[in-house]
């Protein structure tokens, strides 16, 4: 069975800082997906990131990065120069190619503080 | 593009009501999908719909039914609320049901069973 682990429950971070969410799993699975998404106070998930197992470069999207470590099987975001609008929980959550339902897996989340 | 929207945004039902989830996304997806959020324990997929016409169980499917009403159209129903049904519902849809398939979500509906 596959399991994806966020071990950080919350934590703060100063405006302008770089934070590193950590996500790691556990999957036999040779394809995956695998996503980030960002759930504000107001309650909606907005999708950040995605990267393939197979993708060879680490993925980047604006002010997210992923540091996607396939051999340790780690997927971390990286979320550089910290806005105050980047208070959120983070969620990390996986597709996999034997899953025949098609659902995303999710983590148990990151709460983000950001501090000015 | 309004992307999903979900219908209504909150709810407050008595055990053994009955009420029916809508959800309608904009961008031609043929993937939908209906999780619920509880705390501390991420989002769990009820149901599933890989196109339409077709729907399938999910982790979580006792107590709810769906409709794929249409391609753009994916409603859950609560035949008999009960307490533990109590959750945040999410309806989200992706182009198409591979590995690689982004799913966007819709902004949610909190549902309290009394």
């Amino acid at each position: 069975a596959q399991k994806i682990t966020q071990t950080q429950p919350g934590m703060f971070v100063q405006e302008k800082e770089a934070v590193t969410l950590d996500c790691t799993y556990d999957t036999s699975d040779p394809s995956y997906g695998l996503f980030w998404y960002k759930q504000p106070s107001s309650g909606e998930m907005i999708f950040l990131i995605y990267q393939g197992s197979y993708d060879q470069q680490n993925a980047t999207e604006g002010r997210y990065s992923l540091n996607f470590q396939k051999a340790r099987k780690s997927a971390n975001l990286v979320i550089s120069a910290s806005q105050l609008g980047d208070s959120a929980m983070y969620f990390c959550a996986m597709r996999f190619l034997t899953d025949s339902w098609g659902k995303l897996q999710f983590g148990a989340g990151t709460q983000v503080v950001v501090t000015p | 593009n309004a992307g999903v929207t979900q219908t209504p945004k909150f709810q407050v039902l008595k055990t053994g009501q009955s009420m029916t989830l809508q959800c309608a996304q904009d961008m031609n997806h043929n993937s939908m999908y209906w999780y619920r959020q509880d705390p501390g324990m991420g989002l769990r997929l009820i149901y599933y719909s890989a196109s339409e016409g077709t729907t399938d169980k999910g982790e979580v499917p006792n107590g709810y039914n769906v409709s794929r009403l249409n391609k753009r159209e994916f409603s859950l129903r609560l035949e008999s609320a009960a307490p533990s049904q109590t959750s945040v519902y999410f309806c989200a849809s992706s182009e198409g049901d591979r590995v690689g398939e982004t799913q966007y979500f819709g902004p949610g509906t909190r549902l309290l069973v009394l």
